[in-house]
């Protein structure tokens, strides 16, 4: 069975400053994809970026950007000059053949102004 | 276009009693997950539907169900409630086709907090 490891709890990150999210996971099948998840304390849960397993230039969306390294298995998150609207839960998550999402615990961003 | 929705969004039920918690994916999904989230196991898979069939399920008791309508919309049902069954229920919704990883992603709604007395 699948399953998705974040080893950081909590994180803090000073407003503009930069902070790295780590995730690993553990997989034997070869084509999956891997997802970061922001849950602000609202609830609604909403992507922050993806990236497909085969592809092996690291996604980028505006301030997020992934470092995905798939002999390792790991899929950290990087959150570059952070705002206070960033301060959410975040979630790792696999997606392997099926619909069915394998999230890790979770890391609970604060950002300090 | 509209988002995932879910209603109700907050429930209060006894022990005992059953509950149904229904949600209406994006126009066009055809494939309906739900997950449950509590703060001591996190987010769990709970089972997902495609074109009105159940094509994965996750390892919950029986007393879990679901369906979904041929409008894509999905029901969860649970019955004889227990205190543990106290969580946050997600749906998600996606088009649930293979030809690349955005047609992968899954949407979700704001869920519905139910609460067992």
């Amino acid at each position: 069975a699948q399953t998705v490891t974040q080893s950081q709890p909590e994180m803090s990150v000073q407003e503009a400053e930069t902070v790295t999210l780590s995730c690993t996971y553990d997989t034997s099948e070869s084509d999956y994809y891997l997802f970061w998840y922001k849950q602000p304390p609202s609830r609604q849960m909403i992507l922050v970026i993806r990236q497909e397993a085969y592809k092996q230039q690291n996604a980028t969306e505006n301030r997020f950007s992934v470092n995905f390294q798939k002999a390792a298995k790991s899929f950290s998150l990087k959150i570059s000059d952070s705002q206070l609207g960033d301060a959410a839960m975040y979630f790792c998550a696999y997606k392997g053949g099926s619909e069915k999402l394998v999230f890790g615990k979770g890391t609970k961003l604060t950002v300090n102004p | 276009k509209a988002g995932v929705t879910q209603t109700p969004r907050y429930l209060i039920k006894t022990r005992g009693q059953q509950v149904t918690l229904s949600c209406s994916p994006i126009s066009g999904h055809r494939s309906v997950s739900w997950y449950q989230q509590t703060p001591g196991q996190g987010l769990q898979f709970l089972f997902e539907y495609f074109s009105e069939t159940q094509r994965n399920k996750g390892n919950f008791p029986g007393r879990f169900s679901g369906r979904q309508f041929s409008n894509s919309r999905s029901e969860m049902n649970v019955s004889t409630l227990e205190l543990g069954d106290s969580a946050l229920y997600l749906c998600a919704s996606s088009l649930a086709h293979r030809s690349g990883v955005y047609y992968n992603e899954q949407f979700f709604g704001p869920g519905t907090r139910l609460t067992v007395l």
